[in-house]
């Protein structure tokens, strides 16, 4: 089955800096790669997602990147503040039928002002 | 609140006890996954239901069950409980078979189980 890498597993950043997670999976055939926040106490939202006809997505301050050569993904965040902090979840679909999320262990962004 | 409905929020039972958790998807929403979050395995993909069937299985233990009933909703039977279970537990829902739509997964706020 599937299997979603995220790395760094929490990540500290000064407000208004860049702050970069990447993801790698193993399944090739995998079609859909989704970024899930999740503020403490608080339930995972989507972000933003790609999908593996495209190589690049922008949504304002966040960006994804995807790489299906070398099965990997990243997410990009701009210009961080500190509502930025929370954690941050990366997926992909078990195979190119597949129906469930499978997600990385998340990363804890941390942004201090 | 996201229209995803858990109950109980939290619960609290001994070791060999079993328990169900409710969810009830967003309006309109046929699939309803199922995750299990721990400290240091992140979001664990149980099990998914589409409109009363079985979709697609993950890493669930053979001590847990679920089912989806013709309203929709769905429950997550856990037996055998073992201290390890400890965890909380969310549910989602999505319009169709995926969670590939404009909103993802919904998800419910979870239900926190504490085995003691």
């Amino acid at each position: 089955g599937e299997n979603v890498e995220q790395h760094p597993s929490t990540l500290s950043v000064q407000e208004g800096d860049s702050a970069v997670i990447k993801c790698t999976y193993s399944d090739s055939a995998s079609n859909y790669f989704p970024w899930y926040k999740q503020e403490l106490g608080k339930r995972p939202q989507l972000i933003i997602d790609i999908r593996s006809n495209v190589g690049e997505k922008k949504d304002q301050r966040i960006a994804v990147t995807l790489n299906k050569t070398a099965k990997h993904f990243s997410l990009h965040i701009t210009e961080t503040q500190p509502e930025d902090s929370a954690v941050y979840f990366c997926a992909a679909t078990e195979g190119q039928a597949g129906t469930a999320l499978i997600f990385g262990k998340g990363t804890t962004l941390s942004v201090s002002s | 609140d996201s229209g995803v409905t858990q109950t109980p929020k939290h619960l609290i039972t001994a070791t060999g006890q079993r328990v169900t958790l409710r969810c009830s998807p967003r309006s309109g929403d046929l699939s309803v996954y199922w995750y299990q979050q721990s400290l240091d395995q992140g979001l664990q993909f149980l099990i998914q239901y589409y409109n009363g069937e079985e979709r697609a299985k993950g890493n669930i233990l053979e001590r847990f069950s679920a089912q989806q009933f013709p309203d929709l909703h769905s429950e997550l039977n856990l037996s055998s409980l073992e201290l390890g279970d400890s965890a909380l537990y969310f549910c989602a829902s999505s319009v169709g078979l995926n969670g590939q739509g404009v909103y993802g997964y919904t998800f419910g706020s979870g239900t926190r189980l504490t085995v003691v």
